[in-house]
């Protein structure tokens, strides 16, 4: 089975340019999650869909990040205009549907992207 | 006011011994799940165990136990035979579950990590 797909793997970027992270969950995954991570600390929810449908934004900055779920499957998050303080590892995670049985509920990551804001 | 705690900003053990990784955490939910996820240099978080709250006995995962007492809400992992390849930071997270028994899962929210280094 294939796992959570993220590219890129890095970007350095200069600050106020703009950034985008491809995630490809895993097959039959309806929930999606994109986490931010800085150096030294706990990943951070930034956004949670449910198929297409937004979950739990209130932790995404939404004058500057932006995140979208076509069709139920991959996701993009953007980043426009990029602060040095969004210099962090962006995870992407998925998660099976349904509640109860052997099912932990469990987040599957994928490798994250790794920017780099100068 | 923080969810998850891990006060262990480092801990330190000698190769095949057993090492213990604190975590506490806040919930008013009566249905909720605890995780701990590895994340070598690598970057990568792999998932290692998983405790409810409403399991009656401590999970274990070969090396991996969860030392899970409710009423003090900590879930401390312990590592048994410490190995070189356990060197790593270590997460603690929680998912609350204030729809139990639903459909779908909420949200994991980690801690800050204990970084673990495996001594020879």
């Amino acid at each position: 089975e294939a796992g959570v797909a993220q590219s890129p793997r890095y970007k350095i970027i200069e600050k106020r340019q703009s950034v985008a992270f491809w995630c490809n969950p895993i097959s039959g995954h309806a929930t999606l999650y994109w986490y931010q991570q800085i150096l030294g600390q706990g990943p951070k929810l930034l956004i949670q869909f449910q198929n297409n449908g937004v979950v739990d934004d209130s932790q995404l900055p939404k004058d500057r990040f932006s995140a979208e779920r076509l069709k139920g499957v991959d996701s993009t998050l953007k980043i426009q205009p990029a602060k040095l303080e969004d210099s962090a590892v962006y995870l992407c995670a998925s998660s099976p549907r349904l509640a109860g049985g052997k099912n932990t509920g469990e987040l599957f990551f994928g490798e994250g992207s790794r920017l780099t804001v100068l | 006011a923080q969810k998850i705690t891990q006060t262990q900003p480092g801990m330190f053990v000698q190769e095949k011994e057993a090492v213990t990784l604190d975590c506490t955490y806040d919930t008013s939910d009566p249905s909720y799940g605890l995780f701990w996820y590895k994340q070598p240099s690598s970057g990568e978080m792999i998932f290692l165990i998983y405790q409810g709250s409403y399991d009656q006995q401590n999970a274990t995962e070969g090396r991996y136990s969860l030392n899970f007492q409710k009423a003090r809400k900590s879930a401390n992992l312990v590592i048994s035979a410490s190995q070189l390849g356990d060197s790593a930071m270590y997460f603690c997270a929680m998912r609350e579950d204030p729809n139990a028994g639903g459909t779908s899962y909420g949200k994991l929210t980690f801690g800050q990590g204990t970084i673990l280094t495996v001594h020879p």
